[in-house]
């Protein structure tokens, strides 16, 4: 089958560095995308990776490894209104519209 | 109106009801997609349209049935539906349902209940 694993929940303290991974498990891959949802809002896109490597956008950050099937947000400088849910996804080779989301991993930042 | 709205925002409904959800993008895109998001489940695509026409159908039941009349809106029409539908049900829309990737756009969501 395919799938995407990433932690359900991490806490970070404001300021702080915080790592979101990724692995998936899919059988054709276009590139890894991450989106963000605050509390009763509608996702909304971050970045995306189709290379192996690191792109950066501001605070955030992702990463890909295609050899490892593997990836990561990283969020630096966190703030108070980072905390939200964050989905990776993966695009389905087999049908290049279709999105495989993960179930999530919602950050808590505190004081 | 800007981006992807969607209506209505929450809708209660009986499992004998008959509803509709709207979905509208003013971004001028060719593809608009309607996903099931269901608590600590990943984002489930249920339909996709690309220039009005379904390219995709995930296996979804046949109580719930979509229609395109036109690039900028999108329906979902509900019937007998069960409790284990209660979901939020996001619409999103793309630049293009295939070629280079393209990010999509989501609405803010119908919080549908099924008593």
């Amino acid at each position: 089958g395919q799938s995407l694993e990433q932690p359900s929940e991490v806490t970070a303290v404001e300021g702080a560095i915080v790592q979101i991974n990724c692995t998936y498990q899919t059988s054709g891959f276009y590139g890894l995308s991450w989106y963000q949802q605050h509390d009763g809002g509608a996702p909304t896109f971050l970045s995306y990776n189709a290379l192996d490597g690191l792109e950066e956008t501001g605070r955030f950050s992702s990463f890909l490894s295609r050899s490892d099937s593997y990836g990561y947000l990283l969020l630096q400088e966190l703030q108070m209104k980072d905390s939200a849910s964050y989905f990776c996804a993966v695009r389905d080779g087999g049908s290049s519209y279709k999105l495989i989301f993960g179930s999530g991993t919602r950050l808590l930042v505190r004081p | 109106e800007t981006g992807v709205t969607q209506t209505p925002r929450h809708l209660v409904m009986g499992m004998t009801n008959k509803k509709s959800l709207k979905c509208e993008q003013h971004l001028g895109h060719n593809a608009m997609y309607w996903y099931k998001q269901s608590a600590k489940k990943p984002l489930e695509l249920m339909f996709v349209y690309s220039l009005e026409e379904r390219v995709e159908n995930n296996s979804v039941p046949s109580r719930f049935s979509p229609e395109c009349p036109n690039s900028s809106h999108l329906f979902l029409h509900l019937h007998t539906l069960q409790p284990e539908d209660s979901a939020l049900y996001l619409c999103a829309s793309s630049q293009a349902a295939s070629g280079p990737y393209n990010e999509q756009f989501f609405g803010p969501g119908t919080r549908l209940t099924v008593l």
